[in-house]
């Protein structure tokens, strides 16, 4: 099993742009969700996702946007980049919400400029 | 909300000498788990720990939940032990159940 998978590992954007994000897992996981990592700081739940067709909001949505149309994979979209959204970003699943194991992806670093 | 609080925020050792990460969370939780994050920002699961007492190698951790705190013991550290170490909870009521909460990590230098 590859685990939770991300990508592109890197990226810079202006101002203004929007991209999307990449996750993937391959253990048929049903929760999914999406965490920022600011400096100094704890990782903060951006949105989240308790199955196909279902997401909601986490600690942090305001910019950001999340669909799951299968139960592998789990964009999340920047619409309007802007230099507050620099950040690492983490993508994580688990078997549920409720109770187990979650496992994390290798990360990808955000710079918006 | 509930609170995650770690202790200590920093922490230098010398290669060899044992210590004790402390994790206190404020609410009924049904999910402890404590990552390392390595000096290339890769975030490693160390233990999924609700409650009891695990080891792994020279980490070990323990979980009273009645008394809202868990322990990471690292003994004869080595210089791969560097990195940052997050404890995160999840509550086990409430619509966001299985939502992690990190705390803000401890940080450790392993001298050699």
């Amino acid at each position: 099993n590859a685990g939770v998978t991300q990508t592109p590992k890197f990226q810079v954007l202006k101002t203004g742009q929007s991209m999307t994000l990449q996750c993937a897992q391959d253990m048929n996981h049903e929760y999914m969700s999406w965490y920022r990592q600011d400096p100094g700081m704890g990782l903060r739940l951006i949105h989240y996702s308790v199955g196909a067709g279902i997401t909601d909001q986490g600690e942090v949505p305001n910019g950001y946007n999340v669909s799951r149309s299968t139960t592998e994979d789990f964009p999340l979209r920047l619409l309007l980049a802007a230099p507050s959204q620099t950040s690492v970003y983490f993508c994580a699943s688990s078997p549920s919400g409720q109770g187990y194991e979650q496992y994390f992806g290798p990360g990808t670093r955000l710079t918006v400029t | 909300g509930i609170q995650v609080e770690q202790s200590p925020p920093d922490l230098i050792l010398q290669e060899g000498a044992n210590s004790t990460l402390r994790c206190n969370f404020s609410d009924s939780v049904n999910n402890l788990q404590w990552f390392h994050q390595n000096p290339w920002g890769q975030l490693i699961n160390l233990f999924y720990i609700p409650s009891g007492t695990k080891q792994n190698g020279r980490l070990s951790a323990t979980t009273v939940a009645t008394e809202r705190y868990s322990l990471l013991y690292i003994s004869s550290s080595q210089t791969t032990d560097s990195g940052v170490y997050f404890c995160a909870v999840a509550l086990n009521y409430g619509g966001s159940q299985g939502n992690l909460i990190f705390g803000k990590g401890t940080k450790l230098s392993v001298k050699p």
